[in-house]
């Protein structure tokens, strides 16, 4: 199973595009990257995932680099409620899931 | 919207007690989950099923059973409970085909005392 490396933590101004990084340079050729994120309190929740073409969906944009090997996920115009903790997995669509720790993003007024 | 109902926010319960958590979801999912969060582990999956009736081992099996008698409802079982199950559990269900893409409930924190 592909690792991913993310930065524990990162900062980003309210109204300015978040763009968070995940290196998963040992990824294979029929594995996704899936993106959730976990606010306090609550469950993690379903952001986007893709296979090797950019994705966009009303939440974010998954632009995953032409090797594969890294991805980030972009919050256009980050808001107050975007400030959680993003986790990137890679996995083959029929295996489960397996969270790390993620990144704490942090957005500031 | 896919709704995810976990029974209790919050439980408390004494070491030995058999607890049970309740999970039910309202988009006919095929597959549910559960998982326990800990500070400094993430989150791990504990048991999940594709299909009533139907249940498999995640990583941490050991203290813990399921029931799954309809389709719309997962059960987590502490037989007997220990302190070291005081956690935030989480259930979650997916579509068939799109099993990663998984619908999370809202938690049940749970404490044993």
């Amino acid at each position: 199973d592909a690792k991913t490396t993310q930065p524990p933590s990162m900062d980003c101004a309210e109204g300015r595009a978040a763009n968070l990084p995940c290196n998963h340079s040992t990824i294979s050729g029929n594995e996704y990257v899936y993106w959730y994120r976990q606010i306090h309190s609550q469950g993690p929740q379903y952001i986007i995932h893709g296979l090797k073409n950019n994705e966009t969906n009303e939440m974010a944009s998954l632009i995953i680099t032409e090797d594969r090997k890294s991805s980030t996920l972009i919050l256009p115009h980050a808001t107050l409620r975007d400030t959680a903790v993003y986790y990137c997995i890679v996995r083959v669509i029929t295996d489960k899931l397996i969270f790390g720790t993620g990144t704490r993003l942090q957005v500031f007024p | 919207d896919v709704k995810v109902t976990q029974s209790s926010r919050y439980l408390v319960k004494r070491t030995g007690e058999k607890v049970f958590l309740e999970c039910v979801q309202d988009m006919d999912h095929e597959n549910m989950f559960w998982y326990r969060q800990d500070p400094g582990l993430g989150l791990r999956l504990i048991y999940f099923s594709y299909d009533v009736k139907m249940k498999e081992k995640g990583d941490i099996p050991e203290g813990y059973s399921v029931s799954r008698e309809k389709k719309e409802r997962f059960s987590l079982i502490l037989e007997s409970a220990s302190t070291n199950q005081t956690s935030m559990y989480l259930c979650a269900s997916s579509w068939g085909a799109g099993a990663n893409v998984l619908t999370f409930g809202a938690g049940s924190r749970l404490t044993v005392l």
